[in-house]
C-alpha cells in the first residue's frame, strides 16, 4: 500500500525566514509520481510541482525549491525568504503506478498536510 | 483559461437527504476525479472518470456515486447523508489519463450535514 507522511503538522516562521516542509513516502512501485499542492483558506488545491520517479534532479522555481531523494524516499519542499502570502496548508501526494492499459496517474494518496503560518 | 468549476460552493443538508455536486473540468480535459477532505481522514480519493466511464474507485460505501457526461462534466451523488459526510469535496481534472499532464483542482464544495 502507498503511504505519504508529512511529520510536521504545523510550522510557524517569521517573514523572510527559510522553511522546509518534509515529505516521506512509501511505495513498492518503481514508477510513480510525486506532487506538492498548496491549499489556501478558499479550499482550492493549487498545483506546485510534479516529479516522476526517474527524475531525481532538484528543481527551483523562484523562491520554491524541491529536493527529491529516492534513496531516502523523501521529497522535501523549501520556501526561501518566506512571505505572509505563503501561509497555507501544503500537501504532498503520491500517485498510483500506471495501470496495465496505460500511464494513468490513477488515484493520488495525500499526506496529512502541513499548516504553514508566516508572521509579518 | 477558466479553471475547474464546482457547484454549489456551500450547502447544508439534513441527515438522510441526498446531495448532488457538480464539476466542470477545464476545457479540453477529459479526466475527472473526486476527493473528500475531512479534518480526521484528510484527503481521500473517491473515484475517477474518463470518457464517461468510471476508471478507478476509492474505498467508500455505495452511497457515494458519480457519473460523467459526454461533455466531460461530472456529478457526484451522496445518498442517505450521514453526519460524517460533512466535508470539502474536491474535483480534479486533467487533459487525459497520461502521466504527462498536470492534475488541477477546483475550489471544492463545502457540505455540512446537520
Amino acid at each position: 500500500a502507498q503511504k505519504v507522511t508529512q511529520a510536521q503538522t504545523e510550522i510557524s516562521v517569521v517573514e523572510k525566514e527559510d522553511v522546509t516542509l518534509d515529505c516521506v513516502y512509501e511505495t513498492r512501485d518503481t514508477t510513480y509520481y510525486l506532487f506538492w499542492y498548496k491549499q489556501p483558506p478558499s479550499g482550492e488545491l493549487v498545483f506546485l510541482i510534479r516529479r516522476n520517479s526517474f527524475d531525481e534532479q532538484n528543481e527551483i522555481s523562484g523562491r520554491y525549491s524541491w529536493n527529491f531523494q529516492k534513496s531516502t524516499s523523501s521529497f522535501n519542499f523549501t520556501i526561501t525568504a518566506s512571505q505572509v502570502v505563503d501561509s497555507a496548508v501544503y500537501f504532498c501526494a503520491l500517485s498510483e503506478p500506471p495501470n496495465a492499459g496505460g500511464t494513468s496517474y490513477g488515484k493520488l494518496t495525500f499526506g496529512q498536510g502541513t499548516i504553514l503560518t508566516v508572521h509579518p | 483559461k477558466a479553471g475547474v468549476t464546482q457547484t454549489p460552493r456551500y450547502l447544508i443538508k439534513t441527515r438522510g437527504q441526498q446531495v448532488t455536486l457538480s464539476c466542470s473540468p477545464i476545457s479540453g480535459h477529459r479526466s475527472v476525479s473526486w476527493y473528500q477532505q475531512t479534518p480526521g481522514q484528510g484527503l481521500q480519493f473517491l473515484f475517477e472518470y474518463f470518457s464517461e466511464t468510471q476508471r478507478n474507485k476509492g474505498n467508500f460505501p455505495g452511497r457515494f456515486s458519480g457519473r460523467q457526461f459526454s461533455n466531460s462534466r461530472s456529478e457526484m451523488n451522496v445518498s442517505t447523508l450521514e453526519l460524517g459526510d460533512s466535508a470539502l469535496y474536491l474535483c480534479a481534472s486533467s487533459r487525459d489519463r497520461t502521466s504527462r499532464n498536470t492534475i488541477y483542482f477546483g475550489e471544492g464544495s463545502w457540505l455540512t450535514v446537520v
